[in-house]
């Protein structure tokens, strides 16, 4: 175990539905990731949040919207998705903001999505 | 686009030689590189970084070797045993020391040979 839950582990949905990913760490940490890994591709960042304030959006399709109610947890809500979109969704958790760093980053287990 | 890559998606060796899996990298900025290792149904597993002051780390049974010069990464593991066998993934922090995602190469594929 990473300290990095992940739920639901497995999501099946269809294109007209909405759905949420959610990922909470026991770490202490204070920044959180998505990204997305997608068959013989590497894993792509999707979003980076600092102290619960969004810093990066690489540029993701806004089917796709993060949340990050505080330090702890990060949500990821899912509407309208395409077939494309199915792939494994990994949560990360690292420190942030201390001299000496980055520092590495923990994962979850991940999202298994299957989009239909 | 990537820059972050992997020479070999698939790398073979028998129970107990020593793995060296490597990695090019073509952004002179990067500063901090990590290994990581993904086991089939789980998130990628941290093993072991270094910073772009060093040119070797080690760690259990594992060493990272940085080349800047050639923008070169490696990962070498002593006496591979079964539970070696995993993708391996090189990545790289391009901007330091903020909380800003990494960038990852395509992995490379471990097998333990009895």
């Amino acid at each position: 175990e990473t300290g990095v839950t992940q739920t639901p582990r497995h999501l099946v949905m269809g294109m007209t539905n909405k759905k949420s990913l959610k990922c909470e760490q026991h770490l202490g940490h204070n920044a959180m990731y998505w990204y997305k890994q997608s068959a013989k591709k590497p894993l792509e960042l999707m979003f980076v949040y600092n102290f619960k304030e969004q810093t990066e959006n690489n540029s993701v399709p806004s089917r796709f919207s993060p949340e990050c109610p505080n330090s702890s947890h990060l949500f990821l809500h899912l509407h309208t998705l395409q077939p494309e979109d199915s792939a494994l969704y990994l949560c990360a958790s690292s420190q942030w903001g201390l001299a000496g760093g980055p520092y590495e980053q923990y994962f979850g287990p991940g999202t298994r999505l299957t989009v239909t | 686009g990537e820059s972050v890559g992997l020479h070999l998606p698939t790398l073979s060796v028998q129970e107990g030689d020593n793995s060296i899996i490597n990695c090019a990298y073509s952004n002179s900025a990067s500063d901090y590189f990590i290994w990581y290792k993904q086991e089939s149904g789980k998130g990628p597993q941290f093993i072991i970084d270094i910073r772009s002051n060093m040119d070797k780390r080690q760690g259990q049974r594992v060493t990272v070797l940085l080349n800047k010069t050639v923008k070169h990464l490696s990962l070498q593991i002593a006496a591979t045993q079964p539970g070696d066998s995993a993708v391996y993934f090189c990545a790289e922090n391009m901007r330091g020391g903020g909380a800003d995602g990494l960038t990852f190469g395509k992995g490379t594929h471990l097998i333990i040979q009895p």
